[in-house]
């Protein structure tokens, strides 16, 4: 595997489910991302991990919860979702934080909340 | 105010023609500006980034930036079929972790 890779690409979840998002990056970046984006809006940075300590939490709602066990995974554990949390959530890794042209994106979690 | 402007298009052009890709933005504090390549169902990647004004040239690809009207261009010379995607404009400060990205356009080239 290379680059960054999430899991799963596809994800349909209840209102009242638990589930989790995965990312690895496999480039030794030290700084990893979450963003959500969604139709016709720019993308909405969620979390911000340097060195598996958060630096960044953008007023996420707690039912978004992020998690960061060493510096190549990175997981967003999700519960009691609203339907408008429906959208493209994007992990990305950098470097290290603050450096805008190394930031490389995986292919997202496509997210339905029914 | 937003702080980043991006027309969503979507702008469909012939193949071989001229793209002209732009964001404005508010924020005079922005320092690097970056333009993303979307396509469908994968993550952005990094097309080109500048730091402060000027332009910045890579093939096919020019990127300018005029902080004093705060207007960022993309330019794609001999636009390729390939080229259809959606592109995002994205802006930081010299401090600070916080990128801001524009909607983002969509373009098709159509062969």
């Amino acid at each position: 595997e290379t680059g960054v890779t999430q899991t799963p690409r596809h994800l349909v979840m209840g209102m009242t489910n638990k589930k989790s998002l995965k990312c690895e990056q496999h480039l030794g970046h030290n700084a990893m991302y979450w963003y959500k984006q969604s139709a016709k809006k720019p993308l909405e940075l969620m979390f911000v991990y340097s060195l598996e300590e958060r630096v960044e939490n953008n007023s996420v709602p707690s039912r978004f919860s992020p998690e960061c066990p060493n510096s190549s995974h990175l997981f967003l554990h999700l519960h009691t979702l609203q339907p408008e949390d429906s959208a493209l959530y994007l992990c990305a890794s950098s470097q290290a934080v603050g450096q805008p042209y190394e930031q490389y994106f995986g292919p997202g979690t496509r997210l339905t909340v029914t | 105010q937003k702080e980043v402007e991006q027309d969503p298009g979507p702008l469909s052009v012939p193949e071989g023609a001229i793209v002209s890709l732009n964001c404005t933005y508010s924020n005079s504090a922005f320092q690097y500006f970056m333009w993303y390549r979307q396509y469908s169902r994968k993550g952005p990647e990094l097309l080109m980034y500048t730091y402060s004004s000027g332009n910045k040239e890579d093939g096919r690809f020019t990127a300018q930036v005029d902080k004093s009207s705060k207007y960022i261009s993309l330019f794609i010379r001999d636009s390729q079929p390939s080229d259809s995607a959606t592109y995002l404009c994205a802006m930081l400060p010299n401090t600070g972790n916080q990128f801001y990205f524009g909607t983002g356009t969509s373009l098709t080239v159509i062969p």
